[in-house]
C-alpha cells in the first residue's frame, strides 16, 4: 500500500544534540509538510515542500530546517534541541493543488521526540 | 489566516450512544478534513470533506461550505471510537496549509 513512512517512532536525544527525524512517501506526491505537535495541543505547520522549493512558517524557529534530497524522502533537521522541543513530530505529503482546488493531506504515524 | 473552532472540548459517552461533534471555520475553503487521533498518537485520516456529506460505516460527515461549519456523526460508539478529533481547513487563498482546530477529546465508556 502506498504511505507515509516516519522513522523512527521514538527518538531520544539530549539537551543541544542534533537530530534528524526522517520521512518517505510511495506516493509520489509533490508537497511534503512537517508538523509539531506537543502534548495536548493540536498539531502545527512547521514547514512544506513544493518539489524542491523550500517553504518555511514565519514563526518556526531558526533552530528547525529541513532537506528534502528526492521525491521520495523529507528530512528534519533540530540543530541544537531544548526541552520545549519534545513533541510528537508529523510528517504529511499532498499532490500539488489542481484546478479543482485542494488535495487531502496523507500523515505518517509520527516521530515522539523526547529530550534528556 | 483562517480559524478552526471545534466543540465540543470533550465528550463522554456510554457506549453504543450517538455523538456529534461540529467544526466552525472563519474562510472559504478548498480543504477540509476530519482526524482521529488514537492513545499512541497516530492520526487517522477519517474524511476529505471540503464539501457535501460522506459516510464510512458508523461514521459520517457533512459540510456546509456556504454556512462554514462541518459536522462529524459518530453513531452506536465503540470505546475503540475514544481519542481526540480534530477538523482541519485550509482556505482558498493561499496555498494550501492545513490549519488544526483544538480537537474534541472523546471518552466512551463500556
Amino acid at each position: 500500500d502506498a504511505m507515509v513512512i516516519q522513522n523512527p517512532r521514538y527518538q531520544v536525544t539530549q539537551f543541544g544534540k542534533p537530530v534528524t527525524l526522517s520521512c518517505s512517501q510511495t506516493l509520489n506526491h509533490n508537497v511534503m509538510y512537517w508538523y509539531q505537535q506537543k502534548s495536548s495541543q493540536a498539531p502545527k505547520l512547521l514547514f512544506h515542500y513544493y518539489d524542491k522549493d523550500f517553504n518555511n512558517e514565519a514563526d518556526t524557529p531558526d533552530n528547525f530546517q529541513s532537506r528534502r534530497p528526492n521525491t521520495s524522502f523529507c528530512f528534519l533537521d533540530i540543530r541544537s534541541p531544548g526541552l520545549g522541543d519534545a513533541a510528537m513530530y508529523l510528517c504529511a505529503t499532498s499532490s500539488s493543488p489542481g484546478w479543482k482546488g485542494g488535495q487531502p493531506q496523507h500523515f505518517g504515524d509520527g516521530t515522539r521526540l523526547s529530550i534528556l | 489566516g483562517i480559524q478552526v473552532e471545534q466543540s465540543p472540548p470533550d465528550l463522554i459517552l456510554q457506549e453504543g450512544a450517538n455523538s456529534t461533534l461540529r467544526c466552525n471555520f472563519s474562510d472559504s475553503v478548498n480543504n477540509l478534513q476530519w482526524f482521529h487521533q488514537n492513545p499512541w498518537g497516530q492520526l487517522i485520516n477519517l474524511f476529505y470533506i471540503p464539501s457535501g456529506t460522506k459516510q464510512n460505516g458508523r461514521l459520517s460527515a457533512t459540510t456546509v461550505a456556504t454556512e462554514r461549519y462541518s459536522l462529524l456523526y459518530i453513531s452506536s460508539s465503540q470505546t475503540t471510537d475514544s481519542g481526540v478529533y480534530f477538523c482541519a481547513a485550509s482556505s482558498n487563498t493561499g496555498f494550501q496549509k492545513l490549519v488544526f482546530g483544538t480537537g474534541t477529546r472523546l471518552l466512551v465508556s463500556p
